[in-house]
């Protein structure tokens, strides 16, 4: 069964605030990544992750690996309205192949 | 470009059929991966490949048969569908294990 905690499920936030959203797990990932997914399309790499405890910034965006490789989260900056959409996390699970999703946070932006 | 197809992109199925999902990279990546998404549930992994003639299963691969016979190609059947196999499904490639995954735009399958 699904192994990464996404939260939180859904956000509302107006425009111009800052967004927070973590994936945890009791499981270790080798790997984070982080993706947005649009209406109709294929999820979007936003940032990877490959070391625990790096911080990698990608314009607004900021996520973090855990120390202990059990979690990440992601930063948003001053939110604009094509932030809207769902987020998710992913993991490479220890050592295997498969690379594990979270449940995914939906973003609302309001102006 | 995520340099992957999937074909096709909505597909409508009866129960009990047979159904085939095509997923084509215009790489030569090593990894391919199926996912289904549904509400609540996220992306979960049916299916993966290493490499070409060699697959492994993932978190929800009952019902579901995958095939590499080339490199490029990685294709999904459903031996016979259920409407629980209503789903998106997503097609993925990677380069190794550890690098990040490139998705295409899914196949919308929906069984009546």
């Amino acid at each position: 069964g699904q192994q990464l905690n996404q939260s939180p499920q859904s956000m509302f936030i107006q425009e111009g605030e800052d967004v927070s959203m973590n994936c945890t797990s009791s499981s270790i990932f080798n790997t984070w990544l982080w993706y947005k997914q649009d209406p109709g399309e294929g999820p979007v790499l936003l940032i990877a992750l490959y070391k625990a405890g790096e911080l990698t910034s990608n314009g607004r965006l900021t996520a973090q690996f855990g120390i202990t490789r059990k979690d990440s989260f992601l930063n948003i900056s001053a939110s604009i309205p094509s932030d809207v959409g769902i987020y998710f996390c992913a993991g490479q699970l220890g050592d295997t192949d498969k690379l594990i999703f979270g449940t995914g946070t939906r973003l609302q932006v309001f102006p | 470009d995520a340099g992957i197809t999937q074909s096709p992109r909505y597909k409508i199925t009866e129960t009990g059929r047979q159904v085939t999902l095509m997923c084509h990279q215009t790489w030569s990546h090593s990894y391919m991966f199926w996912y289904r998404q549904d509400l609540g549930h996220g992306l979960r992994l049916i299916y993966y490949s290493a490499a070409a003639d060699i697959t492994d299963k993932g978190e929800v691969p009952d019902g579901y048969v995958v095939s590499r016979s080339k490199t490029e190609n990685f294709p999904l059947t459903l031996e016979s569908a259920t409407r629980s196999q209503t789903s998106v499904y997503f097609c993925a490639r990677r380069v190794t294990p550890n690098t990040e995954a490139f998705f295409g735009q899914g196949t919308r399958l929906t069984v009546v």
